[in-house]
């Protein structure tokens, strides 16, 4: 069965600071992968998927950026954080041609 | 574009009993797939039941069926025999087929009273 990994689970970081968050899916080979941000109180906006290695499709321009520079890992990135990148990231994978999303436990981020 | 409404923002269920979390969705398509998200307070978000569009047999798993009227576009959840443990956010989303995207709804949060 799979599993997906997210590290780390809590992150406290000052506005202007570097950021990594990463994914990692077990028992699967060549995953759809997807990054989300839910804000308090809200739903779900998808921020990147990925097809495949080095592919990635961005869902909403920001000062965010993904990458998958491994069949199985999904990276979150970003140059200088902003306040409004405070939220619960979730990373999720889907086998196809199934079109169903498994999410990992999610990485909850605090700008300072 | 597809959107997806949760139109009760909370709900609230005596332990034992039986509820229906409601949701509508607007779509001009025919393939697609509908799923209902149960996000308890470790906000992990868990697979709860999986609808596909082509069948008219609504799904079910265990506690948990829902009421697809695709005509409608009204696909709702229902928890029979209500615990402890079912309370949290519940999100209905919509995927269309061939599609990566999930469009979730705002979610219903569910209380449930012992």
């Amino acid at each position: 069965s799979q599993t997906i990994h997210q590290w780390p689970a809590t992150l406290v970081q000052p506005v202007g600071s570097p950021l990594s968050l990463e994914c990692t899916v077990e028992g699967t080979s060549n995953p759809n992968l997807y990054w989300y941000r839910q804000a308090a109180g809200r739903g779900l906006q998808l921020l990147f998927y990925s097809v495949g290695i080095g592919q990635i499709s961005s869902e909403v321009p920001q000062n965010l950026s993904a990458s998958r520079p491994q069949d199985r890992q999904f990276i979150l990135s970003s140059k200088k954080l902003l306040l409004s990148d405070s939220g619960f990231y979730l990373c999720a994978h889907a086998e196809p041609p199934t079109d169903t999303q498994y999410f990992g436990p999610g990485t909850r981020l605090t700008v300072l | 574009a597809q959107t997806v409404t949760q139109s009760q923002p909370e709900m609230s269920v005596q332990e034992a009993e039986t509820v229906t979390l409601s949701c509508t969705y607007d779509t001009s398509e025919s393939d697609y797939y509908l799923f209902w998200y149960k996000q308890p307070p470790s906000r992990q978000m868990i697979l709860v039941i999986r609808q596909e569009a082509y069948k008219q047999q609504n799904a079910t798993e265990n506690r948990f069926s829902v009421n697809f009227q695709k005509a409608a576009k009204s696909f709702s959840l229902k928890i029979s025999d209500s615990q402890l443990g079912d309370a949290a956010m519940y999100f209905c989303a919509y995927n269309q087929g061939g599609s990566e995207k999930l469009v979730f709804g705002k979610g219903t949060k569910l209380t449930v009273n012992p």
